[in-house]
């Protein structure tokens, strides 16, 4: 089945900085690819999300890219804030409603 | 605005119990899963169901059963709890097929077998 593997599983960068979260996937067939923030105590939420017909995806501060001849997908965040920090998660979907997510990575952006 | 709301925020239970979570979308979404989050594991996938009275095992059913008597509903059972099901659990709904639909998650309920 398939397998999602994220990286760095904590990233601390300092106000202004840039962060940039990797995930790698297997299953050749995937074809979506959404990122969740989930903030301390809330629920997961959908960020972006990026489809195999598209490399690359920009909304205001983050941006989503995707190399499917490598099997990976990065999060991208510029001039990150306070409010940014959180635990984000990389998802692939396998086919039949399944959503595979990665490990997490805990995002702190210091002042 | 989505809601998706489950019933209990925090329970503690005993090894052996019967637990029952239950979960309500007020959207008509058709799609409901059950996922178990754990720290360094994410999130897994434990049962969804696509239909009223249909499901399918995720990832991880072992240990665990699903209901979905109405479309809004869908309840996690732990037939004889155990404490490696020590977890916090986390519902989520969509409108159309993982792949093309938003995952409306709710706000967790966290379980303690004792």
């Amino acid at each position: 089945g398939e397998n999602v593997e994220q990286h760095p599983s904590t990233l601390s960068v300092q106000e202004g900085d840039s962060a940039v979260i990797k995930c790698t996937y297997s299953d050749s067939a995937s074809n979506y690819f959404p990122w969740y923030k989930q903030e301390l105590g809330k629920r997961p939420q959908l960020i972006i999300d990026i489809r195999s017909n598209v490399g690359e995806k920009k909304d205001q501060r983050i941006a989503v890219t995707l190399n499917k001849t490598a099997k990976h997908f990065s999060l991208h965040i510029t001039e990150t804030q306070p409010e940014d920090s959180a635990v984000y998660f990389c998802a692939a979907y396998t086919g039949f409603q399944k959503l595979v997510f990665g490990t997490g990575t805990r995002l702190l952006v210091s002042p | 605005d989505v809601k998706v709301t489950q019933s209990s925020r925090y329970l503690v239970k005993r090894t052996g119990e019967k637990v029952f979570l239950e979960c309500v979308q007020d959207m008509d979404h058709e799609n409901m899963f059950w996922y178990r989050q754990d720290p360094g594991l994410g999130l897994r996938l434990i049962y969804f169901s696509y239909d009223v009275k249909m499901k399918e095992k995720g990832d991880i059913p072992e240990g665990y059963s699903v209901s979905r008597e109405k479309k809004e509903r869908f309840s996690l059972i732990l037939e004889s709890a155990s404490t490696n099901q020590t977890s916090m659990y986390l519902c989520a709904s969509s409108f159309q097929g993982a792949d093309t639909g938003e995952l409306f998650f709710g706000e967790g309920s966290r379980l303690t077998v004792l």
